[in-house]
């Protein structure tokens, strides 16, 4: 069964500090990793997007790596602000298909 | 653009009750999907449209449930009847192309159930 797993469920941080999310995956076969940001009451917002043969992809504060052998990844935040308090949802895409399989996310908590 | 519309953005009815949920994608964009989002089992893909037809439906939880999509520029679920189980958001989202391209959300609908 195609699964997404992310760690950890919850993670509070105090503002400036820099954090890491974990994706694992057994999403097969494989065609990109998704992060995506979600305000509360609000829809998900894409952040990255990863192809199979990429690695490493950033958006500002935030970077996504890939490793397409172990089926992992993780966004890293750096210099962490308030605004960054969202959850953070790991989707990965299967080849040829336009379902997406989705994490449960990890909820981020940015405190002053 | 305005991004992708949704409506109402609250809804709250009792048990039995016909809700139906209304969705604008992108305009332009090709593929539509209709999500139910939980705190037990985050987001689930209920039905996706493609150039306004019904390409898979296996998420939709039941009979109850029944999306259509009568042109480009609107679609709808509804649920007949409304069970408190029902109680969730409710995202619409559209991309231009399939899974490679990047899915666009709305705001969703918070739907009550009582």
């Amino acid at each position: 069964k195609n699964q997404v797993e992310q760690s950890p469920q919850s993670l509070i941080i105090l503002e400036g500090k820099n954090c890491t999310l974990q994706c694992n995956y057994t999403v097969s076969p494989f065609s990109n990793l998704r992060w995506y940001k979600q305000d509360t009451g609000r829809g998900p917002v894409s952040l990255t997007i990863m192809t199979f043969s990429e690695n490493t992809k950033s958006n500002g504060r935030y970077t996504a790596t890939l490793d397409a052998d172990t089926k992992q990844s993780s966004l890293h935040i750096t210099a962490s602000q308030l605004s960054d308090s969202a959850s953070y949802i790991c989707v990965v895409s299967l080849s040829g298909y336009s379902t997406l399989t989705f994490g449960k996310g990890t909820m981020l908590l940015v405190s002053p | 653009d305005a991004g992708v519309i949704q409506s109402p953005r609250h809804e709250v009815t009792e048990m039995g009750q016909e809700v139906t949920l209304r969705c604008k994608p992108i305009s332009g964009h090709d593929y539509l999907f209709w999500y139910r989002q939980t705190m037990m089992r985050g987001l689930e893909l209920l039905i996706y449209f493609n150039n306004n037809v019904p390409i898979d439906d296996s998420g939709m939880p039941e009979d109850r449930f029944s999306a259509k999509m009568p042109n480009a520029s609107f679609s709808t679920l509804k649920i007949q009847p409304s069970e408190p189980r029902d109680s969730a958001v409710y995202f619409c989202a559209s991309s231009l192309g399939p899974g490679g391209g990047t899915q666009y959300f709305g705001p969703g609908t918070r739907l009550l159930v009582l």
